[in-house]
């Protein structure tokens, strides 16, 4: 149980298109989904948590008008990366939190490499 | 500011002996714990969890301490197996903080 999806898993694209990521639970409602992103050797850093019909919450210093969060339904969160550039090239995880459980544990997507060119 | 330290960036084993990771922080109080599994390329995958009132967790082959006092936590592999070669991350969590807080992950090699 409790499987998370990413789509796609890689992407390549030039600079100044957008780029939407998706993340699905699989055989769970997920409330909250968080969207990190990882550079090499780094720790993950949380961009922004997004709640089911409600507006996501950025971390200081995220631009929400160049990475747009939508968490249309209770399976469902996308984040989309708008004029991209080369800077934003990077590895994207998703997490979902498991709605009854242990608390706070999150359950990540395998992870989306979006290359900038 | 908040920190998390992961002993080393990377640790290198030979099969069949213990790993022992560390993951210290300052100036949290976190209710949990927690210990992630990352291959490359890959999102991290949950291992375990121990809460602030719990000394001790054992899954397996697995065992995490928590040492509130020290704002430590010690990750073990006994009897290590080259499939254990991966990089381990520590969070750490709780009502107060909001969120979770990850360590950067200590890159773990077991030789055979």
């Amino acid at each position: 149980g409790a499987v998370v999806s990413q789509h796609p898993s890689r992407v390549i694209c030039k600079s100044g298109t957008s780029v939407k990521i998706e993340c699905r639970s699989l055989d769970f409602q997920a409330t909250t989904m968080f969207w990190y992103r990882q550079f090499p050797k780094q720790s993950l850093m949380l961009m922004a948590t997004s709640n089911e019909g409600s507006k996501a919450t950025y971390e200081q210093g995220v631009e929400k008008d160049k990475f747009l969060i939508n968490h249309a339904s209770l399976t469902l969160s996308t984040l989309t990366v708008t004029s991209a550039h080369p800077e934003d090239s990077s590895f994207y995880i998703c997490s979902a939190r498991v709605r009854r459980g242990l608390p706070d544990t999150q359950y990540f997507g395998p992870g989306t490499r979006l290359t900038v060119l | 500011s908040q920190k998390i330290e992961q002993n080393s960036e990377a640790l290198n084993i030979q099969e069949g002996k213990t790993a022992t990771l560390t993951c210290n922080y300052t100036n949290y109080s976190p209710a949990y714990l927690q210990w992630y599994r990352q291959d490359p390329g890959r999102g991290p995958v949950f291992l375990l969890l121990i809460r602030e009132n719990e000394k001790e967790k054992r899954k397996e082959r697995l065992k995490v301490t928590f040492d509130t006092t020290l704002k430590q936590s010690l990750f073990h592999i006994t009897a290590s197996q080259p499939a254990d070669s991966a990089t381990y991350l520590c969070a750490l969590g709780g009502s107060t903080l909001g969120r979770l807080y990850f360590g950067r992950g200590t890159q773990l090699t077991v030789w055979p």
